[in-house]
Parts: structure tokens; sequence; C-alpha cells
């Protein structure tokens, strides 16, 4: 157990849903990141959050829509997905700041659009 | 910004032999390279990272090189084990990128008895 867990593992939505994925993290880090992870596709960092600011939007679609409420918590809230947005998406912490800090996965969220 | 590229996609090698990736990156700025292993149907983990002040680093049967010049970095498994078969990902981080990671397309290694 790495202390960051993600809520649900598996989703399963249609185009017209909103669902929301969770993140926790029990490590004390102030870091914490969204990545997307596509078949043959390097992992995508989606957002950045720094003591609950965000400091990265790596362009990613507004159907896309993350909330910090504090360190330990991150959500990912889903809008009108697309087909193509069906890929894992993992959580990630880290101590923030300039650093050479190693971040630590959650097992990620399997999520299917139809 | 930084764009990292990583060879092979696939690799297959013996139970014992050696297996070695590499990745470039474009960021001159870049200065920390870690690598990360993926099993299958579970998360990333760090396995061994780089600053850019240091070539190399070994930590038991697995090493990474730096060659800053060139813009590129290595990872060496030596005695391969079957537990060693993975997806593996390389990543940069450019100074003043905050915690910003780039990452590699992958290497998925299989150690065949």
């Amino acid at each position: 157990e790495t202390g960051v867990t993600q809520t649900p593992r598996h989703l399963v939505m249609g185009m017209t849903n909103k669902k929301s994925l969770k993140c926790e993290q029990h490590l004390g880090h102030n870091a914490m990141y969204w990545y997307k992870q596509s078949a043959k596709k390097p992992l995508e960092l989606m957002f950045v959050y720094n003591f609950k600011e965000q400091t990265e939007n790596n362009s990613v679609p507004s159907r896309f829509s993350p909330e910090c409420p504090n360190s330990s918590h991150l959500f990912l809230h889903l809008h009108t997905l697309q087909p193509e947005d069906s890929a894992l998406y993992l959580c990630a912490s880290s101590q923030g700041g300039e650093s050479y800090n190693e971040q630590f996965f959650g097992p990620g969220t399997r999520l299917t659009v139809l | 910004g930084e764009n990292v590229e990583q060879h092979p996609s696939t690799l297959s090698v013996q139970e014992g032999d050696s297996a070695v990736i590499k990745c470039t990156y474009s960021d001159s700025a870049s200065n920390y390279f870690p690598w990360y292993k993926q099993e299958l149907g579970k998360r990333p983990q760090l396995i061994i990272d780089i600053r850019s002040n240091v070539g190399e680093k070994k930590d038991q049967r697995i090493a990474v090189t730096l060659n800053k010049t060139a813009k590129h970095f290595s990872l060496h498994i030596t005695e391969t084990q079957p537990e060693d078969s993975a997806v593996y990902f390389c990543a940069a981080r450019a100074t003043g990128g905050g915690n910003k990671l780039t990452f590699g397309t992958g290497t998925q290694l299989k150690v065949e008895l």
C-alpha cells in the first residue's frame, strides 16, 4: 500500500452522465496530480496542485474539472465525456515545491465511456 | 515543452541476460530523470532516478546512465529475472517546471525462462 487510494476502481458512464473520481493520500504530501494513461501512449499529465493551488493545466478539455479541497484529497469531475476519454486515470502525490521528489501513484480508475 | 522519446517499445530477453532501455529528451534544462516500473494491472512505482549532476547511478541489478551532452539516458538491468517483466517508463523534469514530469511511451519488457 503506497498510501494513495482512488475510488472507484472501475467506472462505466454514458456521454451525458456526470461522475467524479476521488483520490486520497495518507503520506503527508502537499502536491497532487492527475494523469491519463491510454494504450500505447505516454502517461499524460492533466493537472497539478501544489499546496491546494492548481499550478498546471496541461490543455485539458473543460469536460474534465479538478478540485482540491485540501492537501489530502483530489477530485476529477467528469461531464459529457467522449468515448476517446476512456482510459486509466491515475492520481499521484509528492512533496511539493521545486525538488526531486518521488511521485507515488494510486491504483487508478479504469474509465469506460459508452 | 519537453519531449521524451523511449526505445524500444517492446523488449524480450532470456532470463539472466541484460536489458537496456534508452530515452532521449529535448529540453536541455531538464535536471531530473526517474524511471518507473508498472507491472500488469498495478500502479507505476519508482525504481531508480538520477539527477543531472551525476553520470551514473546503481542500485543492485539496475543502473541508470545519463549523457547530458547528447540528452539521453538509459536504464540497464543485469541478470534479468521473470519478475522484471513489466512496462518501464522513463521521465524527465525541467528546472523551473515545478513537479511536472514528462513521460516516455514505455517499454514492455518480457523476461523469458
